[in-house]
């Protein structure tokens, strides 16, 4: 299994651009979600989907839009990137253990800047 | 929504020594409760976690208690060693009846071991 996946790594975008961060998974896990992740602040849940077609806000969902059409993708799109979008990008994804256990499985991160 | 407040933000100790990192949470509806630590340019990575109906759980060097009734929980790590160095996360579910859906963090406490 490859667990979550990221792509892009890195991106810079200028202010205005849009851009989608994609987010994949292969544990058909029924969960996921996006925190971004800023010096100081901890992470912080920007969207959550408990399944596919169904989403959620987080704490910071404004600027930010996200979808779920399938179990494996949940990509977070940017309408028009603001430098206060600056941060770096984690996708996790988790699911009902039934011993107790709702592990969130984290993506390697994307780090954004927006000039 | 929920809130977790997180003490201290930096902890340093000798090796050998004993850290306690403390949080609270608001949501009374939360009833799972992670702990991360992540090293730097890393994801970061579960190390131990509790439900709601349990009051302390240990695993090795690493320990974690809560109170339900006064919506805290606590990390102990024993006998620390330099590569407890990290920044450590704790977090709580937020308030739906599938726990670990998504979480709420603190902002973290960064760990110094010196030996």
């Amino acid at each position: 299994n490859a667990g979550v996946t990221q792509t892009p790594k890195f991106q810079v975008l200028k202010t205005g651009q849009s851009m989608t961060l994609q987010c994949a998974q292969d544990m058909n896990h029924e969960y996921m979600s996006w925190y971004r992740q800023d010096p100081g602040m901890g992470l912080r849940l920007i969207h959550y989907s408990v399944g596919a077609g169904i989403t959620d806000q987080g704490e910071v969902p404004n600027g930010y839009n996200v979808s779920r059409s399938t179990t494996e993708d949940f990509p977070l799109r940017l309408l028009s990137a603001a430098p206060s979008q600056t941060s770096v990008y984690f996708c996790a994804s988790s699911y009902s253990s039934g011993t107790g256990s709702y592990e969130q499985y984290f993506g390697p991160g994307t780090r954004l800047t927006v000039t | 929504g929920e809130n977790v407040e997180q003490h201290p933000s930096t902890l340093s100790v000798q090796e050998g020594d004993s850290a306690v990192i403390k949080c609270t949470y608001s949501d009374s509806a939360s009833n799972y409760f992670p702990w991360y630590k992540q090293e730097l340019g890393k994801r970061p990575q579960l190390i131990i976690d509790i439900r709601s109906n349990v009051g302390e759980k240990k695993d090795q060097r690493i320990a974690v208690t809560l109170n339900k009734t006064a919506k805290h929980f606590s990390l102990h790590i024993t006998e620390t060693q330099p590569e407890d160095s990290a920044v450590y996360f704790c977090a709580a579910s937020i308030g739906l009846d599938q726990a670990g859906t998504a979480l709420i963090f603190g902002k973290g406490t960064t760990l110094s071991v010196s030996s």
